[in-house]
């Protein structure tokens, strides 16, 4: 069966280290694989868009990587800030092409 | 630009009442998406619009759900008969033209079926 999953539920992280989140996914061929920030009671918020054909993607303290021979995407966030503490959620394109479809999400706490 | 709005932002029905919920997209997209989440959860897909058609709707959608969006510009989402499973968030988001595109999401109506 088709499934998304994301490394754990929860991550706790200090302060200007690097956080390292991952979605693994098995039964896709997604073309395209999103990440997105969201905050309790609000709408996700696009962060990064990688396409199979890249194998890393980077912005400002974002950086993305796309492996699809592990069927993997790591997503870091380098000097982490407790701004940066919310739910992370990866998306990938399905096999139809026409939506994304996402993974429960892994809520990321950096501590001063 | 004011982004996707969605309204209303919360809603308490009683089982077995009615909901409707709207979503108006950024002007310039034309794809509009509904999703529905729960705690903990990431979104799941419902159904999509390119323009004015409904192109796509999840197998997952009960037959008491419908959503429309009758010009292409906002978009409405019905639940009849609500179950109590049905509480939830339900997010709207738009995006250009093509499925690859960004998508925007607005700030979700959250649904509670007493």
């Amino acid at each position: 069966s088709q499934k998304i999953e994301q490394n754990s539920e929860a991550l706790n992280i200090q302060e200007g280290k690097t956080a390292t989140l991952t979605c693994n996914y098995t039964n896709y061929s997604p073309a395209y694989l999103q990440w997105y920030r969201q905050d309790p009671g609000r709408g996700p918020v696009f962060l990064l868009l990688i396409r199979e054909n890249e194998k890393e993607k980077r912005k400002e303290r974002l950086k993305v990587t796309f492996d699809t021979t592990l069927k993997q995407s790591l997503f870091h966030i380098t000097a982490s800030q407790p701004a940066d503490s919310a739910t992370y959620l990866c998306a990938l394109l399905n096999n139809y092409g026409q939506n994304f479809v996402f993974g429960p999400g892994t809520r990321l706490s950096v501590l001063p | 630009d004011t982004g996707v709005s969605q309204n209303p932002r919360h809603k308490i029905t009683k089982r077995g009442q009615n909901v409707t919920f709207r979503c108006d997209p950024i002007s310039e997209h034309n794809r509009l998406y509904w999703y529905r989440q729960t705690l903990g959860q990431g979104p799941e897909f419902l159904t999509y619009f390119q323009n004015e058609a409904q192109l796509e709707k999840s197998r997952l959608l009960s037959d008491r759900f419908s959503a429309e969006r009758p010009k292409g510009s906002f978009s409405t989402l019905e639940i009849q008969r609500t179950e109590q499973g049905d509480s939830a968030m339900y997010l709207c988001a738009s995006s250009y033209q093509t499925a690859q595109e960004t998508q925007y999401f607005g700030p979700g109506t959250r649904l509670l079926v007493l």
